[in-house]
């Protein structure tokens, strides 16, 4: 089945530091979501995204709706150790009522 | 109050025995899914159902029947479980508007180990 491209699949950072990740896919998204997921857990939503060009902002969560509408990112500014866990796009393909994940990102925080 | 729930949290049964997942939402959404995360954590959709019709089923073998009582619950029946079936399911619910989905929200999950 359709899948995501998201990278990447794993980082260490140091506390403090800035984080990156993105998806990609092949076709085109109606809308974007970010979520977070700790172990034993279901996935939080962070953010929503609905608009090619959207930037929108969680505390220290920022995501974007990428213009080709084909893309999206999430950068975590400041990082503390509570932001490990795994962190999934999902989008949802022009034309059906259907969101497809990403494969991840685990994310671990040197303190 | 919880906004979308599932029971039983976990559940532990032999292969072959036939088991049953229960998931509510009290956000007023129309459409429901059941997604399988599996050991690697990858998450993939079931099935969906809007306002109690199914909409979405992906290639899920046929012991697996969902159903949808009214619009604030989806259950999912395994029959004749497998030790493939061994996952964490979880339910999910969102609002849909013409051709888009709103914000989605997951359940806890429900942790199926078949022995």
């Amino acid at each position: 089945g359709q899948q995501l491209n998201q990278s990447p699949q794993s980082m260490f950072i140091q506390e403090g530091e800035d984080v990156s990740m993105n998806c990609t896919s092949s076709s085109i998204f109606n809308t974007w979501l970010w979520y977070k997921q700790d172990p034993g857990e279901g996935p939080v939503l962070l953010i929503a995204l609905y608009k090619a060009g959207e930037l929108t902002s969680n505390g220290r969560l920022t995501a974007q709706f990428g213009i080709t509408r084909k893309d999206s990112f999430l950068n975590i500014s400041a990082s503390i150790p509570s932001d490990v866990g795994i962190y999934f796009c999902a989008g949802q393909p022009s034309g059906t009522y259907k969101y497809i994940f990403g494969t991840g990102t685990r994310l671990k925080v040197l303190a | 109050d919880t906004a979308v729930s599932q029971t039983p949290k976990y559940l532990v049964t032999q292969m072959g025995n036939d088991k049953s997942i229960k998931c509510e939402q009290n956000l007023g959404h129309d459409t429901m899914y059941w997604y399988k995360q599996d050991s690697k954590k990858f998450l993939k959709i079931m099935f969906s159902y809007n306002n109690k019709e199914l909409i979405i089923n992906e290639t899920v073998p046929n012991r697996f029947s969902p159903k949808s009582p009214d619009k604030a619950h989806l259950n999912l029946h395994i029959n004749s479980l497998e030790l493939g079936d061994s996952a964490v399911y979880f339910c999910a619910s969102t609002q849909t508007k013409s051709l888009s989905l709103y914000e989605q929200y997951f359940g806890p999950g429900t942790r199926l180990t078949v022995t």
